[in-house]
């Protein structure tokens, strides 16, 4: 089993629409939890970083669910700049171990 | 700026060669980390460095090499025994254990 595991899409969704997925971990030591943007052959960026209690961020809202082991991200009237490879980060002891990404792409 | 420095961001490499990437970061960070990523893949980790002068293996480190004899710089070596060195090559950064990654802006190798 992948220890970070998502739906790798595509989601392709208009302009304006709300757009949501989710990532599973295996590890349940996992301690900290973290979404991340990637345009096509540019470097990972943070978007944003996932609490216990779930937060938001504008347009962005993460949720944690540690006894199911998932993270999910939802994003809110979204822009065509919101296109992008999510990926999913999970930290174990001493290292990051990324999800495969899910692809997003908002038409006009 | 603070930042994370890899280069070059292009490199070709012939068949047989070893090659090193380049990473520098001045956000005094203690631990570092080296990913391969593959068309539509996720990022796979090589190598990675808690502190100066130790380094762990990663999920993929055959083939490759690293040091660390400054805090500030972790370069990777892809060597010929690495059967398959054509990726884009990301260096990344954090300060500590459960905080973010700051990632450079990755090199794309390939064998020709």
């Amino acid at each position: 089993r992948k220890e970070v595991e998502q739906d790798p899409g595509p989601f392709n969704v208009p302009e304006g629409a709300t757009v949501a997925f989710n990532c599973t971990y295996s590890n349940s030591a996992s301690q900290s939890f973290f979404w991340y943007r990637q345009d096509c052959r540019k470097e990972p960026k943070l978007l944003m970083s996932v609490y216990s209690s779930g937060n938001e961020d504008g347009r962005f809202t993460a949720q944690l669910n540690r006894a199911s082991q998932y993270i999910s991200l939802l994003i809110r009237d979204s822009k065509l700049s919101d296109s992008a490879t999510y990926l999913c980060v999970v930290n174990t002891p001493y290292k990051l171990s990324f999800g495969a990404g899910t692809t997003v792409t908002v038409r006009a | 700026d603070g930042g994370i420095t890899q280069s070059p961001k292009y490199l070709f490499r012939k068949e047989g060669q070893n090659v090193t990437l380049s990473c520098e970061q001045n956000l005094n960070h203690d631990a570092m980390y080296w990913y391969r990523q593959d068309p539509g893949q996720g990022l796979r980790l090589i190598y990675y460095s808690q502190i100066v002068n130790d380094f762990q293996k990663g999920d993929i480190a055959e083939g490759y090499s690293v040091s660390r004899e400054k805090k500030e710089s972790f370069p990777l070596t892809v060597t010929s025994a690495q059967k398959n060195p054509t990726a884009f090559y990301l260096c990344a950064s954090r300060g500590q254990l459960n905080t973010e990654a700051f990632f450079g802006q990755g090199t794309r190798l390939t064998v020709v």
